[in-house]
């Protein structure tokens, strides 16, 4: 059974870079999946942040791609998110997540599942 | 400010039957792409529910459904119980945006 789980600082200072890392259980990441982030600030919903497959191949949310890196690391059946020059809009829970899939012919339906519990992130001075 | 609507609560009474609308446009839903949803629990982490409009993952109940026509889609909740407490977020993709996209969220209420 897939098992995720995050990790990373509770407190960043505004402008610096928070680096997050999602360690997977029971399901190896180089298996034909890409995984995913997905984050949530305090009381609102939910924003997915990008998806990436240990191929390499990586998507971002538009507005965040400037900002955002994902990469994998198979060695530790991990993957990590490194957001840059975060402010306060930038505090919420993240969450780690595979990247379930099935074809409908003219595309690949993509959903989050399963998630991990979360980590909180705070961008404060 | 989402591309995907859905009303910010419903209520019901134990056994009663309620649905959540999520409503989008001719580049998400309606061009389409699936819809999934998703139950939050308070404080837990979000799970699947619903996926490809209308697929219970197992271990779902049953009482869970869901359903999809042009630009909208619903998830429908019957015996609604105690324990259904929480917020229910649709998903989908726009092609618009090149994005995931996520609806605002709906609390159910019981």
């Amino acid at each position: 059974q897939v098992q995720l789980q995050e990790s990373g600082p509770g407190l960043v200072k505004p402008s610096e870079t928070v680096s997050l890392t999602c360690s997977v259980s029971g399901f190896s990441i180089t298996s034909d999946f890409y995984w995913g982030w997905v984050r949530q600030p305090p009381g609102k919903g939910l924003e997915w942040i990008g998806n990436s497959h240990h191929s390499g191949t990586t998507y971002y949310k538009s507005s965040l791609k400037t900002r955002v890196t994902i990469s994998m690391d198979t060695s530790k059946n991990q993957f990590s998110l490194y957001l840059s020059s975060v402010t306060a809009a930038d505090t919420a829970i993240y969450y780690c997540t595979r990247v379930d899939y099935h074809s409908r012919g003219y595309y690949f339906a993509k959903w989050f599942a399963p998630w991990g519990q979360g980590t909180l992130v705070t961008v404060s001075s | 400010q989402s591309v995907l609507t859905q009303p910010p609560s419903v209520s019901g009474a134990p056994g009663q039957r309620v649905t959540i609308s999520c409503t989008g446009s001719s580049s998400n839903v309606g061009a389409g792409y699936d819809v999934h949803w998703y139950q939050q629990l308070p404080g837990t982490a979000p799970k699947l529910l619903i996926y490809g409009n209308t697929n219970r993952p197992s271990g779902v109940s049953d009482r869970f459904s869901g359903s999809k026509s042009g630009t909208s889609a619903s998830l429908a909740i019957t015996g609604l119980q105690a324990e259904d407490e929480a917020d229910y977020f649709c998903q989908s993709y726009d092609t618009s945006l090149s994005d995931y996209v996520f609806g605002p969220g709906t609390k159910v209420s019981v």
